[in-house]
């Protein structure tokens, strides 16, 4: 069975901190995406990282795919209220004949108090 | 291009009553996934359709059902609504299985 295991499951940070979430698996995923959801609300795609090493940025928020594509990191810099959700890393992993996986992590809540 | 639209995006309904929710999802996605989210359980898989057939399916007891139209959209029926199906429900379009996925506002559904 895949699994995502992201860590810290809660965290709470002044304004102006900087921060890193992790999601860790033993499997190969041939992409990973980071979203970001508010309360009652959907989630809402950030990042797709595909390349193993690979980096993104998205204004403050950094994304990295680890070498061997078995895991991932967000990265957040000088964070601010409007920052405040629950980030969610998923991976995928595709077969053949359209099938396949997405698998998603338990989520990291993140609280920014001004 | 218009998002995910899921109906309704808020239901109340008692025990024993069964339930239908709506997901029409982006223009040109075939594939359609349903997800329960609930604070305890976090985002659970609930099944994944793509070309009117069902492509994966999460551990979820068979008063879950889902369906394809050949427009894409997609309905889940849940059957003998129990207290514990209380929760977000979430529908996701991909362009084909299992690849990014663009998710609905949800439908809260609350079971009294």
């Amino acid at each position: 069975t895949q699994l995502l295991e992201q860590s810290p499951q809660f965290l709470s940070i002044q304004e102006g901190e900087n921060l890193t979430v992790y999601c860790n698996s033993s499997s190969v995923f041939s992409s990973l995406q980071w979203y970001r959801q508010e309360p009652g609300e959907g989630p809402v795609l950030l990042v797709t990282v595909v390349t193993g090493g690979e980096v993104k940025k998205l204004k403050r928020l950094t994304f990295q795919f680890g070498d061997a594509r078995k895991d991932s990191s967000l990265h957040i810099t000088a964070a601010q209220p409007g920052d405040t959700g629950l980030y969610l890393c998923a991976g995928s992993s595709r077969g053949s004949s359209n099938t396949g996986k997405l698998i998603f992590g338990q989520g990291t809540t993140l609280q920014v108090k001004p | 291009k218009a998002g995910v639209t899921q109906t309704p995006r808020y239901l109340i309904k008692t025990r024993g009553q069964q339930v239908t929710l709506s997901c029409s999802p982006i223009s040109g996605h075939r594939s359609v996934s349903w997800y329960q989210q609930t604070p305890g359980q976090g985002l659970q898989f609930l099944f994944e359709y793509f070309s009117e057939t069902q492509r994966n399916k999460g551990n979820f007891p068979g008063r879950f059902s889902g369906r394809q139209f050949s427009n894409s959209r997609s309905e889940m029926n849940v059957s003998t609504l129990e207290l514990g199906d209380s929760a977000l429900y979430l529908c996701a379009s991909s362009l084909v299985v299992s690849t990014e996925a663009f998710f609905g506002q949800g439908t809260r559904l609350t079971v009294v």
